[in-house]
């Protein structure tokens, strides 16, 4: 079966730190993988998404980047947090056959301070 | 993709049935209507998702009107674990590209004793 896996589950960073979030899934080939980002009281944000090793596509401009070193695995980064950086990011995956199920991980609150 | 109109927040006795509206009064032919919840700090999970036939699995039933502008998700038989956000989402199958749901702001379901 397939499982995805996200750490660390909280992260208090200091601002200008930098950021390296890891997510990677297992039991799957050549998934679709996201980073979504949901602040406090407000909805999920699609940051990025990938369709293949080395292709990130960015929905929205923001202070993050996102790679694709290897097909299980998406990393999401920044150089120097922001105090807007804090939230719970998520990742997950789907299947690349135009299936709408997305699976998510357990995600990482982070607090920039 | 279509919009939807979910209540804010519902209440619901535990052992009843939950049945959550949605409406999506311009959704087109090829849309499917998913549903997602998200409980507390943890990732969306995947419950139901339909065209235009009602469907049940183990979580829930899905019931889609004749005219597909709107649905309800049932869920049977309520427990306290089944409180939390619950998402209506309308998409067309992603051919070739990434599943960029967009999640709103849903239905806060909380489950009483």
């Amino acid at each position: 079966s397939q499982t995805i896996h996200q750490w660390p589950a909280t992260l208090v960073q200091p601002v200008g730190s930098p950021l390296s979030l890891e997510c990677t899934v297992e039991g799957t080939s050549n998934p679709n993988l996201y980073w979504y980002r949901q602040a406090a009281g407000r909805g999920l944000q699609l940051l990025f998404y990938s369709v293949g090793i080395g292709q990130i596509s960015s929905e929205v401009p923001q202070n993050l980047s996102a790679s694709r070193p290897q097909d299980r695995q998406f990393i999401l980064s920044s150089k120097k947090l922001l105090l807007s950086d804090s939230g719970f990011y998520l990742c997950a995956w789907s299947v690349q056959t135009g299936n709408e199920k997305l699976f998510f991980g357990s995600g990482t609150q982070l607090s920039v301070l | 993709d279509a919009k939807t109109t979910q209540p804010t927040s519902m209440d619901c006795a535990e052992g009843r049935a939950a049945n959550l509206p949605c409406n999506h009064s311009t959704i087109s032919g090829n849309e499917y209507v998913y549903w997602y919840r998200q409980i507390h700090s943890q990732g969306p999970q995947y419950i139901i998702h339909g065209l235009k036939n009602n469907e049940t699995n183990e979580m829930a039933s899905l019931i889609i009107t004749e005219d597909r502008k709107s649905s309800t998700l049932i869920l049977p038989h309520a427990t306290l674990r089944d409180t939390a956000v619950y998402y209506c989402i309308v998409r067309a199958p992603s051919t070739g590209t990434a599943s960029k749901l967009t999640f709103g702001t849903g239905t806060r379901l909380q489950v009483t004793l």
